[in-house]
């Protein structure tokens, strides 16, 4: 099957700093790709969704400011959580489809802003 | 907008035993449905999709239903092996895009 990747699994980082995920399809161009934030014992929420070469659309209560997301290519989108606090820190999930329906989840990153 | 309710929330059960778990959603048009695994700290693995037009998908000791018309999907899963331990979400999408998530079942399968 399809596989998504995101570096790096991990990070931690000082409150105030900016932190970019990536999010890769290795072996299928996505034309379509979602960011979803998942807290402790919750499940997962959509942050935004983003085609390649336009802007992203962001779900109601996600700061787009913050969140910083961009497409620039088929095989890879990045999340660029800007000025990082404490209570960003979660498990952030891509996912990316291609022509079909189904998509492709990433393994996720976590995410520790101190 | 979609809302999805995962019952029970936790379900622990001796090896060998069949379960059922259930998913609730309140828009019924819905394009396709998913249940995905959660292991701790780790990504989703997908276990099986119904397309809006299908009634069931199985996969080895996995079935799924669907009935779009009351909002309900089960997720069977028969003789349930330690391995089976894990987070059990199910996911609806309304167009083939977006996803809404459920609150995810926690699996104990003990030996």
């Amino acid at each position: 099957g399809a596989v998504v990747s995101q570096h790096p699994s991990w990070v931690i980082c000082k409150s105030g700093t900016s932190v970019k995920i990536e999010c890769r399809s290795l072996d299928f161009q996505a034309t379509t790709m979602f960011w979803y934030r998942q807290f402790p014992k919750q499940s997962l929420m959509l942050m935004a969704t983003s085609n390649e070469g336009s802007k992203a659309t962001y779900e109601q209560g996600v700061e787009k400011d913050k969140f910083l997301i961009n497409h620039a290519s088929l095989t890879l989108s990045t999340l660029t959580v800007t000025s990082a606090h404490p209570e960003d820190s979660s498990f952030y999930i891509c996912s990316a489809q291609g022509g079909g329906a189904i998509q492709f989840f990433g393994p996720g990153t976590r995410l520790t802003v101190l | 907008k979609q809302e999805v309710t995962q019952i029970p929330a936790a379900l622990s059960v001796p090896e060998g035993e069949n379960l059922v778990l259930n998913c609730s959603f309140t828009d019924s048009a819905i394009y396709n449905l998913q249940w995905f695994r959660q292991d701790p700290g780790k990504g989703l693995t997908s276990l099986l999709l119904i397309q809006s037009s299908q009634r069931e998908q199985t996969s080895g000791r996995l079935n799924a239903s669907l009935d779009k018309s009351s909002g309900r999907s089960t997720l069977y899963i028969a003789a349930s092996q330690p391995g089976d331990s894990a987070t059990y979400l199910c996911a609806v999408a309304l167009t083939g895009n977006q996803f809404y998530f459920g609150t995810g079942t926690s699996l104990t399968v003990i030996p």
